[in-house]
């Protein structure tokens, strides 16, 4: 079945510093790339839908100045958390569109201290 | 109202029983159903689509009353393996774009030995 990376798996950032996630779809192209943030005990919220050549669609209330998507390649969208604060820590997972089918990365864990 | 609702649970149910999950989704346009499967701390896996007509994949069936807006999943001869937070999940309701896709909160399912 298709395969989608993440990296990094977990990183520890220190308020104000800037951290780059990226997606990957291992074995397929993708044009379509999402990016969704989990917090404790919570659901899966879509934060922007990322195509490739073009600029990502943002849902409402994500600030697409401090979430920086680049769909460059088929296989390729990074997530850019700039400024990171406490309360940008969450789980943020990417998933990557295959015919009808959504396929999830493993996951970034990302905690600001 | 929120947009995919579930019991959060936990359901409690012994190895070898039979248990069903519902969720009901409130935008009368959503195109594609799905259930998830997400393990602590890990991405959501397709457990399986769902469809008007049912579909059933081994001891999982799944049913879709569009009329109700009302999905189900029932699990015959549990597992302890089964255990995990089950996701339903809408196709087509997220504003930025027709592919994301919407999570409900999950249903915690623990099947005890």
């Amino acid at each position: 079945g298709a395969v989608v990376s993440q990296h990094p798996s977990r990183v520890i950032c220190k308020s104000g510093t800037s951290v780059k996630i990226e997606c990957r779809s291992l074995d397929f192209q993708a044009t379509t790339m999402f990016w969704y943030r989990q917090f404790p005990k919570q659901s899966l919220m879509l934060m922007a839908t990322s195509n490739e050549g073009s600029k990502a669609t943002y849902e409402q209330g994500v600030e697409k100045d401090k979430f920086l998507i680049n769909h460059a390649s088929l296989t390729l969208s990074t997530l850019t958390v700039t400024s990171a604060h406490p309360e940008d820590s969450s789980f943020y997972i990417c998933s990557a569109r295959e015919g009808s089918e959504q396929y999830f990365g493993p996951g970034t864990r990302l905690t600001v201290t | 109202r929120k947009e995919v609702e579930q019991d959060p649970g936990p359901f409690n149910v012994p190895e070898g029983a039979t248990v069903a999950f519902n969720c009901t989704y409130s935008n009368s346009a959503s195109q594609s159903f799905f259930w998830y499967r997400q393990d602590c701390r890990k991405e959501p896996k397709l457990l399986m689509s769902v469809y008007s007509s049912g579909n059933e994949d081994g001891r999982f069936t799944a049913q879709l009353n569009r009329a109700s807006q009302y999905i189900s999943l029932l699990i015959r001869d549990s597992k302890l393996s089964d255990s995990a937070t089950y996701l339903c999940v809408v196709n087509g309701v997220a504003g930025g774009g027709a592919d994301g896709l919407t999570f409900g909160k999950g249903t915690h399912l623990i099947i005890q030995p």
